[in-house]
């Protein structure tokens, strides 16, 4: 049975990054059969996929956030992490981290999930 | 981007009723389609990908069919457990995007 994490803080300031950690069990990350990635819910805009890594490390993001967003892996550890610098209100959101079954040149579904992480961003 | 538009934002239905989703897309994305349920305070769950298949371990009574711009998601008979929110989400280029959500709830 495949599962995932995440962690990390649940409070950030404006203007600081935004770090979360998604440790995933049950699969293997370093086999590289899948991408793995980080998507957020917000009330203002829905589902909103943040990027994707591979166990080689190279990383796609989505352009929206491109120049704000880290994704890295530890294949040691069997995790993946984010983080998103700069962060406003408007990055208030639960994250998720999922197994993406997508492959180049395409996007994929999303067919295991995290539970979900609330992160508040507020002074 | 792919822009999702999905039709009804919102609908009431009955145990035992026939319910259909639409989902459109800005391109032409072939049967790169997918759908999720959502329930409150859960993770979104996979249902449906490229289009039609069934993921592991969904009730048959969930289907999709559809190409190229349109889509839809049919539950051929409402039970209890599905009132959630479904959404779909586009696989065919990066980022990937999802649909707004409609919210199925009970009459």
């Amino acid at each position: 049975q495949v599962q995932l994490q995440e962690s990390g803080p649940g409070l950030v300031k404006p203007s600081q990054t935004l770090s979360l950690t998604c440790t995933v069990s049950g699969d293997s990350i370093s086999t590289g059969s899948h991408y793995w990635s980080w998507i957020r819910q917000s009330a203002g805009k829905g589902l909103e996929w943040i990027g994707r890594i591979y166990t080689s490390g190279r990383a796609h993001y989505n352009p929206s956030l491109n120049s704000r967003v880290t994704i890295s892996v530890d294949t040691s550890k069997n995790q993946f992490s984010l983080r998103l610098s700069s962060v406003t209100a408007a990055d208030t959101a639960v994250y998720y981290c999922a197994r993406d079954r997508g492959s180049i040149p395409v996007a994929g579904y999303f067919d295991y999930w995290g539970q979900g992480a609330l992160v508040t961003v507020s002074s | 981007d792919v822009q999702m538009t999905q039709s009804p934002s919102s609908l009431s239905a009955s145990v035992g009723d026939r319910v259909t989703i639409t989902c459109r897309a800005s391109q032409r994305i072939s049967t790169y389609l997918n759908w999720y349920q959502q329930k409150p305070g859960q993770a979104p769950k996979l249902l449906i990908y490229d289009a039609s298949r069934l993921q592991s371990g969904v009730p048959s009574r969930f289907s999709g069919s559809g190409s190229v711009t349109d889509f839809t998601l049919t539950i051929s008979s409402l039970q209890p457990e599905d009132f959630a929110t479904y959404y779909c989400q586009q696989s065919y280029s990066i980022p990937t995007t999802f649909g707004p959500g409609t919210k199925v709830d009970i009459k």
